[in-house]
């Protein structure tokens, strides 16, 4: 089974319009990390945001939050105001104690802000 | 300062070559990580590495190897470059614990002819 879930492919948003990319995971670990990044055209994969299993709160990092949802095993994330500098690809991430220091990534959600 | 390095950024070869591709950290993480990234944008573990452990994902082929001369640097070393092998090579670092992110290096884009 897959252990991370980006259902969609590809996104649009319309520019200052708030946009959620979904992502579930997968596991029997209590003690897991959730992460998400972002991958410009440019190329490099840049870090945006975490959330730990045992977070009472969702995560927020400017306009970036992650709306975690535990009994159902998912971690979207939410990026409001979206501007043209948000066009990229966007990875869901999960890190386990049970399997060490291993990540297991999503395969990637494609946003495009339209002006 | 440069928190994960590698070199070069682009590696162009002919079928067949070997080749390595550097990676450093100055985190003073302990655990290093190689990935392969296709054209479709899907990110592969290829290997995982801690100066305890080194945990290869299975489906690599055995051309491919990691070396760590230290804590804060693990190279991969290809031989016998296939057409396939054609990617995006990006090397990460993070620190125990499962609440840590990981940091990546900016990529090497390989070509193989």
């Amino acid at each position: 089974a897959q252990k991370i879930t980006q259902t969609q492919p590809g996104m649009f948003v319309q520019e200052k319009e708030a946009v959620t990319l979904d992502c579930t995971y997968d596991t029997s670990d209590p003690s897991y990390g959730l992460f998400w990044y972002k991958q410009p055209s440019s190329g490099e994969m840049i870090f945006l945001i975490y959330q730990g299993s045992y977070d009472q709160q969702n995560a927020t990092e400017g306009r970036y939050s992650l709306n975690f949802q535990k009994a159902r095993k998912s971690a979207n994330l939410v990026i409001s105001a979206s501007q043209l500098g948000d066009s990229a690809m966007y990875f869901c991430a999960m890190r386990e104690v049970n399997t060490g220091n291993q990540f297991y990534f999503g395969t990637g959600t494609s946003l495009t802000v339209i002006p | 300062d440069t928190a994960v390095s590698q070199t070069p950024k682009y590696l162009v070869t002919q079928m067949g070559n070997d080749k390595s591709i550097k990676c450093e950290q100055n985190l003073g993480h302990d655990t290093m990580y190689w990935y392969k990234q296709d054209s479709k944008k899907f990110l592969k573990i290829m290997f995982s590495y801690n100066n305890k452990e080194l945990i290869i994902n299975e489906t690599v082929p055995n051309r491919f190897s990691p070396k760590s001369p230290d804590k804060a640097h693990l190279n991969l070393h290809i031989n016998s470059l296939e057409l396939g092998d054609s990617a995006v090579y990006f090397c990460a670092s993070s620190q125990g614990g499962y609440l840590n992110e990981q940091f990546f290096g900016p990529g090497t884009r390989l070509t193989v002819l």
